[in-house]
């Protein structure tokens, strides 16, 4: 039972432009939503979270948006850049425990 | 800010050796450390959460005893890949809990197991 999901396998954008990368979740008890960016061979580094109190997080590029009736968040990286190129999870916590719960993940190619 | 050192970033082993990979927190101290397995193209699957001082509580479907974590201090965590075979195969990562929150979990570098 995969309880966070992210539907678009990859995605392509032009420079310059917004890139939106979703996921959605099933699990109601997630108390704590991560989106983290990862290269190849090297571990996630995070970018950018939101709690589920909220329904927005701003930080520079990076805007988290929350849906909580649709169990659904997304990523919205603006402009994006040739340096944004990678694979994106997004990640949940449950409020029993720091686990994560991962997606699958979106690869996002940013052409210039 | 808070770094993860992963160790070996890669390794090679025969089939039926074990492998230890190691699991630093360089300048904060980690109560909880997790590990995860990465197949190509696929997500980052959790393995199990590791406690300082306790076992390990390892997710359905993980062999406890082929996978075995030690949890000795609160700035180490080890896993061993133990009588490894080629299926065994895949990126590790480590990732480690200090604070609530979004920044508060730091993952290391991975290492990429293949075994031969």
């Amino acid at each position: 039972d995969q309880q966070v999901k992210q539907n678009s396998p990859s995605l392509s954008v032009q420079e310059g432009r917004i890139s939106i990368l979703n996921c959605d979740y099933t699990n109601s008890m997630f108390d704590y939503f991560l989106w983290y960016k990862k290269y190849p061979a090297e571990g996630p580094t995070f970018l950018i979270s939101i709690s589920s109190i909220k329904d927005k997080n701003e930080d520079g590029r990076f805007t988290v948006f929350l849906n909580k009736s649709a169990k659904h968040l997304s990523l919205h990286i603006v402009p994006s850049q040739p340096g944004d190129s990678a694979v994106y999870f997004c990640a949940a916590r449950g409020n029993a425990g720091n686990m994560l719960t991962f997606g699958g993940g979106t690869r996002l190619m940013v052409k210039p | 800010g808070a770094v993860v050192s992963q160790h070996p970033s890669w390794v090679i082993c025969k089939s039926g050796t074990s492998v230890k990979i190691e699991c630093r927190s360089l300048d904060f101290q980690a109560t909880t450390m997790f590990w995860y397995r990465q197949f190509p193209k696929q997500s980052l699957m959790l393995m199990a959460t590791s406690n300082e001082g306790s076992k390990a509580t390892y997710e359905q479907g993980v062999e406890k005893d082929k996978f075995l974590i030690n949890h000795a201090s609160l700035t180490l965590s080890t896993l061993t890949v133990t009588s490894a075979h080629p299926e065994d195969s895949s990126f590790y990562i480590c990732s480690a809990a200090h604070t609530s929150g979004g920044r508060g979990y730091t993952f290391g570098s991975g290492t990429r197991l293949t075994v031969v």
